[in-house]
C-alpha cells in the first residue's frame, strides 16, 4: 500500500506568513508523530497523536506552532508568523500501534525556507 | 531522559571497505536500539533494531550492529560497503523507559566512492 505522503514538499514562506503542512499516515495506523529536522542534525519529536487524540505536544517550540487529527487520520501541523528559525525539514511518521517497540514509517518531509 | 551520541558525523570511504559507525547512549533501565538510514532523495527508514535476546543484531542490506551493555554502545557495521550505500544513518533510542518518544542522533554521513 502507499506510504506515509507529506505536501507540499517544499513551502518558501515570508517571515511573518502562516503556514500549513499536511500528512497523510499509512491507513490503518493510530500513531502519528511530527519531527523537526534542522540541517545537519537528526529529526527532532514536536509531537503525537494517537487516533484524534493529541497525547504529546512537549516538542513544539512555541505556541505559535499547532497541530491537529481532527478525524484520526490526516494531520496537519500549522505555523503562524514565522521565523526564519522555523527553516527546516518537517517530518511526519506513523506507527501501526504504540508501542516502545515501534517502528515508524516515516514520509518525505517537508522543506519550510522563511525568507 | 536517554540520550544517544554519534561520533562519526562524516565518513568517506572506497567501495569493498569495512564500515562501523559509532553509537553511545545513555543509561536508562531497558534498553531498546534503533538505527534508521536516510538515502539520497528518499524516506527516512529502520534500518535494524535492538529489543532483547541476541545482542547482534542483523538487518537489511548486509548491516548489523552489536549491543555491548557495559560500552553503552550500539555501533552500526558492515564488512564491505557499496556505492549505495552512500546515506545518512541515524541511531535512535526512545527518551526514556516506556516512551514512544524516539531520541535521535544528529547522524553520520557516509559517502561511499565508487
Amino acid at each position: 500500500g502507499a506510504g506515509v505522503s507529506q505536501s507540499p514538499r517544499y513551502k518558501v514562506a515570508k517571515r511573518g506568513q502562516d503556514v500549513a503542512l499536511r500528512c497523510d499516515p499509512i491507513s490503518g495506523h493510530v500513531s502519528l508523530f511530527w519531527y523537526q529536522q534542522a540541517l545537519g542534525q537528526g529529526p527532532e519529536f514536536l509531537t503525537y497523536f494517537q487516533n484524534e487524540a493529541q497525547l504529546d505536544k512537549s516538542g513544539l517550540p512555541s505556541d505559535r506552532f499547532f497541530a491537529e487529527r481532527p478525524e484520526g487520520s490526516v494531520s496537519t501541523l500549522k505555523i503562524q508568523r514565522t521565523q526564519q528559525e522555523d527553516s527546516a525539514v518537517y517530518l511526519c511518521a506513523s506507527s501501526l500501534i504504540l508501542a516502545e517497540t515501534y517502528e515508524q514509517y516515516f514520509g518525505p518531509g517537508t522543506r519550510l525556507t522563511v525568507t | 531522559a536517554q540520550s544517544v551520541s554519534q561520533h562519526n558525523h562524516h565518513v568517506i570511504l572506497s567501495e569493498a571497505a569495512s564500515l562501523e559507525l559509532g553509537c553511545n547512549y545513555s543509561y536508562g533501565g531497558t534498553v531498546n536500539l534503533f538505527w534508521y538510514v536516510q538515502y539520497p532523495g528518499q524516506h527516512l527508514q529502520l534500518l535494524l533494531k535492538y529489543f532483547s535476546g541476541d545482542p547482534l543484531v542483523k538487518g537489511i542490506k548486509g548491516f548489523e550492529a552489536e549491543f555491548i551493555k557495559s560500552k553503552f554502545s550500539f555501533n552500526l557495521r558492515k564488512p564491505s560497503v557499496q556505492w549505495s550505500d552512500t546515506a545518512e544513518y541515524f541511531c535512535a533510542v526512545p527518551t526514556s523507559g516506556g516512551s514512544y518518544i524516539p531520541t535521535f542522533g544528529r547522524g553520520t554521513s557516509l559517502i561511499v566512492h565508487p
